[in-house]
């Protein structure tokens, strides 16, 4: 199994400002995957981030809101830009290995 | 279109008695089914998978039913106990790449 951390675990932030949550992982993996998950709700992708090629944003979310970076296998950002009350959720990272799916502790996020 | 039907929204089961979680899919191209249980303020943890060679997998108390031809699954937890109470999900996949995922069961164990 993999073992994903995820920064920060909470955070507080305020309407127009930008929050990056980092991500990282203790085995090489190629696929990364974003989730939001609002509260009580199911899982929806954000977007795919595979190491070495631009992320693959599903339908309703865009790389100016929501850019994401993958600079080696271990590691990747999703940075939440001018954030409003909408944007207050649970964001997960997820990886791909050995024909698994291990998804992060989340990083809930609420905009004031 | 949601990908992924899961029933039922919520499930109260004594302790002791037999949790059952449905899902149902369209896509025949999917070839791998995870169920993920979720507590509160955790993120999902993959509690068992299986894929469409098999009818079922079994692993501890938590037994997977696939029922190929009527594009089925189902969760099965044995013996369910107030340590299950969670929400369960399941997901469905092609080839690895894109997951969809069911709207989540919460399952409360009564003592």
């Amino acid at each position: 199994s993999a073992v994903i951390s995820q920064k920060p675990s909470r955070d507080i932030c305020q309407r127009g400002t930008s929050l990056t949550i980092q991500c990282q992982v203790d085995s090489q993996v190629t696929m990364m995957f974003w989730y939001r998950q609002q509260p009580g709700q199911s899982l929806t992708l954000i977007a795919t981030a595979n190491q070495g090629s631009e992320a693959t944003y599903e339908s309703g979310f865009v790389i100016d809101k929501f850019p994401i970076s993958r600079p080696n296998l271990t590691f990747s950002t999703l940075t939440v830009s001018n954030m409003s009350p909408e944007d207050s959720s649970i964001y997960l990272c997820s990886v791909g290995l050995a024909d698994e799916q291990y998804f992060g502790p989340g990083t809930r996020l609420t905009v004031t | 279109q949601q990908q992924v039907k899961q029933s039922p929204q919520s499930l109260i089961v004594q302790k002791g008695g037999i949790s059952i979680i449905n899902c149902a899919y369209e896509n025949t191209a999917f070839d791998y089914f995870p169920w993920y249980q979720q507590f509160p303020g955790k993120g999902p943890a993959l509690l068992i998978a299986i894929r469409p060679d098999v009818s079922e997998k079994k692993e501890g108390r938590f037994t997977i039913s696939f029922n190929k031809s009527a594009k089925q699954f189902s969760l099965h937890i044995m013996d369910s106990q107030p340590g299950d109470s969670a929400t369960y999900f399941c997901a469905a996949a092609a080839n690895f790449n894109k997951f969809y995922f069911g709207s989540g069961t919460k399952l409360n164990v009564k003592p």
